[in-house]
Formats: structure tokens, C-alpha cells, sequence
């Protein structure tokens, strides 16, 4: 069984703060995602990394920044969180080079920020 | 236009009965498509992909019509357990591993 496990499961940091949200998977796949989920809007993609060290901007990433050093772990940092931050966050991977692969999520983490 | 639209619901429907679902998406270089099923507070699932000759897993049937860009779940003999969020996904155009997620049809069964 795939498993991608999220550091957090609830989370309550400070406006300012530098927040950082840790994932990793143990499936070797190449693709590895960040989503946030709210009511009413859906999954949203904020970034998506293809390989260690390579990394795309998805549909809103302002406010957010990536890394992905080591192809089994990729980190969300939210640089100065705001309360508009507040939110679902949720991780997900993938294998690379078929088109027909779905992404597999970790339990998510539930991010309020004060 | 939503690039995947689905009926938000919620479907109410007793134990035992057959509901169907339907998603429409708009790009038509999406190669890659799949139905998630998410439990309230919890992430996303897998429930099956969907084929171009459609296919069935157990109670479940999905069916892709590339021609009018839609696709269907048909859920038979419903049980409790079924209640759930169910995510129409696509994906972004040929040979990209990024996935649209729809907003998701809501299925209550009642006994």
C-alpha cells in the first residue's frame, strides 16, 4: 500500500510566523503534490515538484515556497502566514512517465492560523 | 466554464437504491481520468479509474464518453457506508501528472 504521511494532523500557528509542513512518501514516486482544500472551492494545487529539486507553481502559490531535496520528502513553507492561510492542506504523489496514474493523499493537516 | 463541473448534490437515496452520477470536463487533451471518493474531514480516496471501454468494480460502474466529455459513476445497491463526497478527476492534457479535482457530488443513503 502507498503511504504518504504529513507531519501534522492540526496545527495552530501566529500570523507572521514561518510555518513549515513536512511530507513523505514511501512509494518512490517521482511527482509529488501541495493542495489546499476549502469549502465550496475545491482542491486548489499550489506547487508540484516532478524530481528532487525541480518544482512548478501550480494554480495559487503566492505565499508559498517549496523544497524538495530528497525524492521521497516534499515541504510546504508558508513564509509569513496570514489568516486568509487558514485551511485543509493536503499532500499527495505519484508515479512519473504514464498518463494514467492517480495521486494518493496523505491524512492532511487542518493549519489555523491566529 | 469550470474546467470539471459535477452537481454538488446532495443526493438522498435509501439503502438498496441505484444512483448515478455524472461529470462533465472541458478539456479535450485529458487522457487520464478517475473517480476519488472523500469521507467528511478526511483526504481524498481512489475509488477506481475510468477506462474508455468503461469498467466495473463491484457495485460501481464508470463510464467515459470522450466524444461529449463526460463521465459517469453508477453506484448499485447502495449501502450506508457509500455516504461520502464523490470527486470527478481529471487530468491536465496528455503526459502531465497534474490532476483537476472536481468540487464533488455528496451521496447520503439512508436506511
Amino acid at each position: 500500500d502507498v503511504k504518504v504521511t504529513q507531519s501534522s494532523r492540526y496545527l495552530v500557528k501566529r500570523t507572521g510566523e514561518k510555518v513549515f509542513l513536512e511530507c513523505v512518501q514511501d512509494m518512490d514516486h517521482e511527482n509529488m503534490f501541495w493542495y489546499r482544500q476549502d469549502p465550496g472551492l475545491g482542491l486548489r494545487l499550489i506547487y508540484f515538484s516532478y524530481d528532487v529539486k525541480m518544482k512548478e507553481k501550480g494554480d495559487i502559490p503566492e505565499g508559498y515556497s517549496v523544497s524538495r531535496e530528497k525524492k521521497e520528502r516534499f515541504s510546504l513553507i508558508l513564509e509569513s502566514a496570514s489568516t486568509n492561510q487558514t485551511s485543509m492542506y493536503l499532500c499527495a504523489s505519484s508515479y512519473r512517465g504514464y498518463s494514467n496514474q492517480p495521486q494518493h493523499f496523505g491524512d492532511g493537516t487542518r493549519l489555523s492560523i491566529l | 466554464r469550470k474546467e470539471v463541473e459535477q452537481d454538488p448534490g446532495p443526493f438522498n437515496v435509501p439503502e438498496g437504491a441505484t444512483v448515478a452520477f455524472n461529470c462533465t470536463y472541458s478539456n479535450s487533451a485529458s487522457q487520464s481520468f478517475f473517480w476519488y471518493r472523500q469521507d467528511c474531514r478526511k483526504e481524498p480516496k481512489l475509488l477506481m479509474s475510468v477506462y474508455s471501454s468503461g469498467n466495473e468494480d463491484g457495485r460501481f460502474t464508470a463510464q467515459l464518453n470522450r466524444a461529449s466529455q463526460y463521465i459517469s459513476l453508477l453506484i448499485r445497491d447502495s449501502k450506508l457506508s457509500d455516504s461520502a463526497t464523490y470527486l470527478c478527476v481529471v487530468n491536465r492534457g496528455s503526459n502531465t501528472g497534474k490532476l483537476i479535482f472536481g468540487q464533488g457530488t455528496t451521496l447520503q443513503v439512508k436506511p
